[in-house]
Parts: structure tokens; C-alpha cells; sequence
């Protein structure tokens, strides 16, 4: 079993819609978690960051987190275009220790 | 004003050669790292380093050398180079805090193909 377990997709959504994007683990130790966004032929970019469980809002783009089930997730509203891309999620016990990346979820918002 | 880059962009080479990948970032972090992209997407840490120090070191055939002159610099030579090494390969830096070492600031990333 994987450390981190992430749908890679593809999603395809209309232009508007919410898109839900998750990920589960197994690492209890995992305190830090992020989704990073990386657009075809670019290195990932990182997009939100929490730190243990609840959730956190930056313009359209929501991270929960839900450390009991081992249980993350991004949502994106009023998704556009430009969101087309793979999301990443990354997650990690925190100090030197590495960060482990999901799969990615490849994502297209078609208009 | 690139953050972290790396050269070459592209780079494709025979079975057999040896071929080295540079980096260099301008964030004055401590900590750099070059991880694996395979063609499924599936981004995987080989190595890290702390201060010139290596800190991470993963399942890596040894035929992957990793050397870090100054903290702002980490390539990655690789010997004997395989069809299987074909990958985009991802340098990235960040910075240790008190709590943590996670946002890791990424580079555009090498394109390797052996034929």
C-alpha cells in the first residue's frame, strides 16, 4: 500500500463547475499537508498548505483536512480554464523529513 | 528572476553514456532536493541535502551521484544510464524553519530520454 493514495484521473469538468479532488494516507505522523499545482511541462508550484486538521480558504480554492480518517481535500469553485492542470497532494511529518507526493489528478475545465 | 534552475532542460542520450544535470538556487535556502517524475506523474524524492550535507538518501541505484559544491547548488550525475532512467527529473529547494521543512520551491525540470 501506497503511503499516499491519490485518483490521478483525468477529471474533466464545464467551466464553473466545483471540482472535489482527494486524497487519502497511512502515515498517522503526518502533520503538514499541500496541494501543489503543476501545469503541463513546468515543475509543480505549491498552491495551499495546512497545518493538521480544518480547513483553509484562499480566493476560490479550499483545503480540508481530516487527520481521524486520514482524509484530504481540495475544492475549487467556479473552476476555469486556466485551473487545467495536475494537482498534487504532498504531505509530511514536518523538520527533515521528506515530503510524499500522490499520484496527481489531472484536471481539465473545458469551457 | 528564476528561482531554482536547471540545465539542461532537455536532454536525450544512448544507452550507456553518463550525463549530468545542474542545479542552482537563488532563495538562499539550506535545503535542496532532487526528485524523480516518472511518466505516470508519480513524483518521487531521490536525494536531499542540508547545507552541503545529505540528509535524504532513497532506494537510488548508486549509479545516481548526487553533489552539492555550496548550498545553493546540487547536481545529479548519473552513470551508465539506463532506458528505465527516462524521466523528468526535479530539482527543488526549501528553507528549515522552526516547525517545518516542507514548501519545497520547484525548478522547470530536465526531460531525460535514453535510447
Amino acid at each position: 500500500q501506497k503511503e499516499v493514495e491519490q485518483d490521478p484521473g483525468p477529471l474533466s469538468v464545464p467551466e464553473g463547475a466545483i471540482v472535489s479532488l482527494n486524497c487519502t494516507y497511512s502515515n498517522s505522523a503526518f502533520q503538514y499537508f499541500m496541494w501543489y499545482r503543476q501545469y503541463s511541462r513546468k515543475g509543480p508550484e505549491l498552491l495551499m498548505y495546512t497545518y493538521s486538521s480544518g480547513n483553509k480558504e484562499d480566493g476560490r480554492f479550499t483545503a480540508q483536512v481530516d487527520k481521524s480518517s486520514k482524509y484530504i481535500s481540495l475544492f475549487i469553485r467556479d473552476s476555469q480554464p486556466s485551473d487545467s492542470a495536475t494537482y498534487l497532494c504532498a504531505m509530511s511529518a514536518g523538520g527533515y523529513n521528506k515530503l510524499i507526493f500522490g499520484a496527481g489528478t489531472r484536471l481539465a475545465v473545458h469551457p | 528572476d528564476t528561482a531554482v534552475s536547471q540545465t539542461p532542460k532537455y536532454l536525450v542520450t544512448q544507452m550507456g553514456n553518463d550525463k549530468s544535470i545542474k542545479c542552482e538556487q537563488n532563495l538562499g535556502h539550506d535545503t535542496m532536493y532532487w526528485y524523480k517524475q516518472d511518466s505516470k506523474k508519480f513524483l518521487k524524492i531521490m536525494f536531499s541535502y542540508n547545507n552541503k550535507e545529505l540528509i535524504i538518501n532513497e532506494t537510488v541505484p548508486n549509479r545516481f551521484s548526487p553533489k552539492s559544491p555550496d548550498k545553493a547548488h546540487l547536481n545529479l550525475h548519473i552513470n551508465s544510464l539506463e532506458l528505465g532512467d527516462s524521466a523528468v527529473y526535479f530539482c527543488a529547494s526549501s528553507q528549515p524553519g522552526q516547525v517545518m521543512n516542507t514548501e519545497a520551491f520547484f525548478g522547470q525540470g530536465t526531460r531525460l530520454t535514453v535510447v
